[in-house]
């Protein structure tokens, strides 16, 4: 079955510097790789995803990035801001159907004033 | 738009005892998950229901949890007796049609298990 690692489990960046969580993921059948964020005791909220068509995608100060061949994709944040602070998720999935979508462990950003 | 709703929000029971979550998913969501997330961990997918029918429950605990929709709109999740293993997040998950695309998370209920 799918696994999805995630790295690292913890970033720590200055308000204003990028920040870049990467994932891998062992199944070459995933084709949809979803962003969720989730702050402290909050619901985790979809904040970015991307299809292996597409090799990039960018959403304002955020932006996927996709490299089915090595089976890794990023997640790169530009500008941050201490509202950025909360734990961010990586998962892998097939589309359609009855698809499971895995998740990465977790990475908890926290961006300092 | 009205988000997935879950209840209770806490709940703490000694192990051995017996607990069931609920949820409400968005109004028209065809597919219904219950994920469990353990402290420093991403959810797992426990069961998947489309309408009121099980898609997936292969990493579900039988011997001790339990889920049902019944009439295809919310759903319980039920763990008897529960384990200190237990302790975690439950969150509800909904979407549209049966795929993962645009899942909907609601807030989860925190169980501790002591």
């Amino acid at each position: 079955g799918e696994n999805v690692e995630q790295h690292p489990s913890t970033l720590s960046v200055q308000e204003g510097d990028s920040a870049v969580i990467k994932c891998t993921y062992s199944d070459s059948a995933s084709n949809y790789f979803p962003w969720y964020k989730q702050e402290l005791g909050k619901r985790p909220q979809l904040i970015i995803d991307i299809r292996s068509n597409v090799g990039e995608k960018k959403d304002q100060r955020i932006a996927v990035t996709l490299n089915k061949t090595a089976k890794h994709f990023s997640l790169h944040i530009t500008e941050t801001q201490p509202e950025d602070s909360a734990v961010y998720f990586c998962a892998a999935s097939g589309v359609g159907g009855y698809n499971k979508l895995i998740f990465g462990a977790g990475t908890r950003l926290a961006v300092h004033p | 738009e009205a988000g997935v709703a879950q209840s209770p929000r806490y709940k703490i029971i000694e192990k051995r005892q017996s607990v069931a979550f609920w949820c409400n998913p968005i109004s028209g969501h065809a597919t219904l998950y219950w994920y469990q997330q353990i402290l420093g961990q991403g959810p797992k997918l426990l069961i998947q229901f489309q309408n009121n029918g099980v898609v997936d429950d292969s990493q579900l605990p039988k011997d001790r949890f339990s889920a049902e929709r019944l009439k295809g709109v919310d759903s319980t999740l039920k763990i008897q007796p529960a384990k200190l293993e237990d302790s975690a997040v439950y969150l509800c998950a909904s979407s549209v049609t049966g795929g993962v695309e645009k899942l909907f998370f609601g807030s989860g209920t925190q169980l501790s298990v002591l």
